[in-house]
């Protein structure tokens, strides 16, 4: 079964700093997709990110980079030079080669203060 | 840049009524997902399609639901007989191919509410 776990249910981040939003996942598939997805207050899901589990380099995507430590299952996404706009909720989710579903966690609410 | 689209933002029903959820994928996208989110929970998949056909569903999606793409364009999820429960967040999302190192494009959600 797959599963993926965000153990931090809320961070602050003073505006203009970094921070680490963390992530594992569990999967017996070999070939996996991990993603981040930010989720606003007023609801929609916007694409962040994406790491496939073969490939060498961390994702990097602007202020967004994911730390993919395969060994360890773990793809934490991290925001540099935090914005006011950068509070909301951060999903990880995972999909795999086996299934088309995306598998989420519970989420992370990141609050950027100024 | 294309996106996808759903209607309504937000439906209120009375419980036992059908409800039809509205969703346009991008254009060009072959796979089509519904998932939902319970207030304050994760999200949860529903149900994926592809080809006219349901490729794959979870344990939520039972009798009471069911999928459609009438047309060319439009992607629709029915819930037959509402129940309390089925007050969340329906998202519909899409997807070129479905290949897994693909992100799923969503829509901005449908708000359901049961009374």
């Amino acid at each position: 079964a797959q599963k993926i776990t965000q153990t931090q249910p809320g961070m602050f981040v003073q505006e203009k700093e970094a921070v680490t939003l963390d992530c594992t996942y569990d999967t017996s598939d070999p070939s996996y997709g991990l993603f981040w997805y930010k989720q606003p207050s007023s609801g929609e899901m916007i694409f962040l990110i994406y790491q496939g589990s073969y490939d060498q380099q961390n994702a990097t995507e602007g202020r967004y980079s994911l730390n993919f430590q395969k060994a360890r299952k773990s793809a934490n996404l991290v925001i540099s030079a935090s914005q006011l706009g950068d509070s909301a909720m951060y999903f990880c989710a995972m999909s795999t080669y086996t299934g088309n579903q995306f598998y989420f966690g519970t989420g992370t609410s990141l609050t950027v203060i100024p | 840049e294309p996106e996808v689209t759903q209607t309504p933002s937000h439906q209120v029903t009375q419980m036992g009524q059908e409800v039809i959820l509205r969703c346009v994928p991008i254009s060009n996208h072959l796979y089509f997902y519904w998932y939902r989110q319970i207030l304050g929970q994760k999200v949860e998949f529903l149900v994926s399609f592809y080809n006219n056909e349901i490729s794959e569903k979870s344990e939520i999606f039972d009798d009471q639901f069911s999928v459609e793409r009438p047309d060319g364009s439009n992607f629709t999820l029915k819930i037959r007989s509402t129940k309390l429960e089925d007050s969340a967040m329906y998202f519909c999302a899409s997807s070129p191919t479905g290949r897994a190192e693909q992100p799923q494009h969503f829509g901005d959600g449908t708000r359901l509410s049961i009374l």
